[in-house]
Order: C-alpha cells, then sequence, then structure tokens
C-alpha cells in the first residue's frame, strides 16, 4: 500500500516562506494528479491546490492562489508546495494526497510572530 | 467557483440508526462529488467517489446517491466506529471544495 509521507512543517513568522514536501518511499505516484489539503485548527478540511500528472493542470484555492506554487518531481516521486507571504491564517495541519483517494499522516504549518 | 453546502453541521444519533447527510453544490457538477470520514488524530478517508460507488473496503452500510446539484451520505445502521466528521468533496473543476463538514455525535 503506498504511503505518503510529508515532510517541511514548522513554526514560522507572518511573511515568510516555507517548502512543503511529499514522497511515497519505495513507490511511484503512478499517473495521478496530486493535492495537498490543510485543516486549521477546529476547523474543517480545505482543499488547497492540486497538480495533474504531467503538471499541465494546476489549481489552486482562492486562498492561497499567488502566494502558494505546487509542483512534482516525478522522477523522484516528490510533490511540493512552496508557501510565500504565509499569513497566521494559514496554520494547519498539512496532507499530501494523491487521486484526492490516498492521504499522508500531515505536517504542521504554523504560522505566528 | 463551486460552493457545496453540507447540512445538517452536526448531527446526534443512535448506534443502530440511519442517517443521511446531505450537500447542494452551486451548479451542477455531474457525478464528480466524494465523501469523507475524517476521525481526531487520523488521516481523512474516503468512503464513496463517482457520488455512488462505494471504495474498496468500506462498509456495506454507507452509501451514496445523487448527481447535478444535489448529493446524499446515508449510513445505514450506525456503528459506533462511524461517529466522526463527514465531508463532501466536488472535484468536476478547479478549485475543489469541501462541504463545512458534518460531525456526527452519540446521542
Amino acid at each position: 500500500e503506498v504511503q505518503l509521507v510529508e515532510s517541511g512543517g514548522g513554526l514560522v513568522q507572518p511573511g515568510t516562506s516555507l517548502r512543503l514536501s511529499c514522497t511515497a518511499p519505495g513507490f511511484t505516484f503512478d499517473d495521478y494528479a496530486m493535492h495537498w489539503v490543510r485543516q486549521a485548527p477546529g476547523k474543517g478540511l480545505e482543499w488547497v491546490a492540486g497538480i495533474s500528472y504531467y503538471s499541465d493542470v494546476i489549481g489552486y484555492a482562492d486562498s492561497v492562489r499567488g502566494r502558494f506554487t505546487i509542483s512534482r518531481d516525478n522522477a523522484k516521486t516528490s510533490l511540493h508546495l512552496q508557501m510565500n507571504s504565509l499569513r497566521v491564517e494559514d496554520t494547519a495541519f498539512y496532507y499530501c494526497v494523491k487521486d484526492m483517494y490516498v492521504w499522508g499522516q500531515g505536517t504542521t504549518v504554523t504560522v505566528s510572530s | 467557483d463551486v460552493q457545496m453546502t453540507q447540512s445538517p453541521s452536526s448531527l446526534s444519533a443512535s448506534v443502530g440508526d440511519r442517517v443521511t447527510i446531505t450537500c447542494r453544490a452551486s451548479q451542477g457538477i455531474r457525478n464528480n462529488v466524494g465523501w469523507y470520514q475524517h476521525q481526531p488524530g487520523k488521516a481523512p478517508k474516503r468512503l464513496i467517489y463517482a457520488a455512488s460507488t462505494l471504495q474498496s473496503g468500506v462498509p456495506s452500510r454507507f452509501s451514496g446517491s445523487g448527481s447535478g446539484t444535489e448529493f446524499t451520505l446515508t449510513i445505514g445502521s450506525l456503528q459506533p466506529e462511524d461517529f466522526a466528521t463527514y465531508y463532501c468533496l466536488q472535484h468536476n473543476d478547479y478549485p475543489y471544495t469541501f462541504g463545512q463538514g458534518t460531525k456526527l455525535e452519540i446521542k
């Protein structure tokens, strides 16, 4: 069974940047789209960004468009989320998701001064 | 953007009860809806995809229906492990959107 492992979370100040990564040790992403989904404390699930296998179709939530960039390296079986101009409201638990079906265990991002 | 309005936001029920959760899309999205169960401390789990197809390994007491703008998730006979938060997701077009969630609690 494919396992997704997120990394790169942490505590940062508002206005700074952070880069999340997701890998699938021993597996490939196959030809599926990959996504990032987050859950802020006490809130529901929020889809953040998605990217097709060939990176030709990319989408973002309105709340992050222009600040976050999703990318993938299929040869390295890795997915990334470059998060710039971070805001307090970006504080959340971030999940990597394959085909909106297989979920990682998540990584925490805290934006606070 | 497609908005998904999910109701109710919370639901109190007993083991053995039948419950239904509804999502309404702000525009037609064919059958591009999934339903997810989220338990505290765990990753969400997809129960239903394509509005009505049961994910492999998911108990048959879970069922989904709908197309266009109205979608429902039904749990036929609640079991103790079913008490969790449930979300619909539309994946017809970017940006994908989740419903607000339904917290299912034990009465």
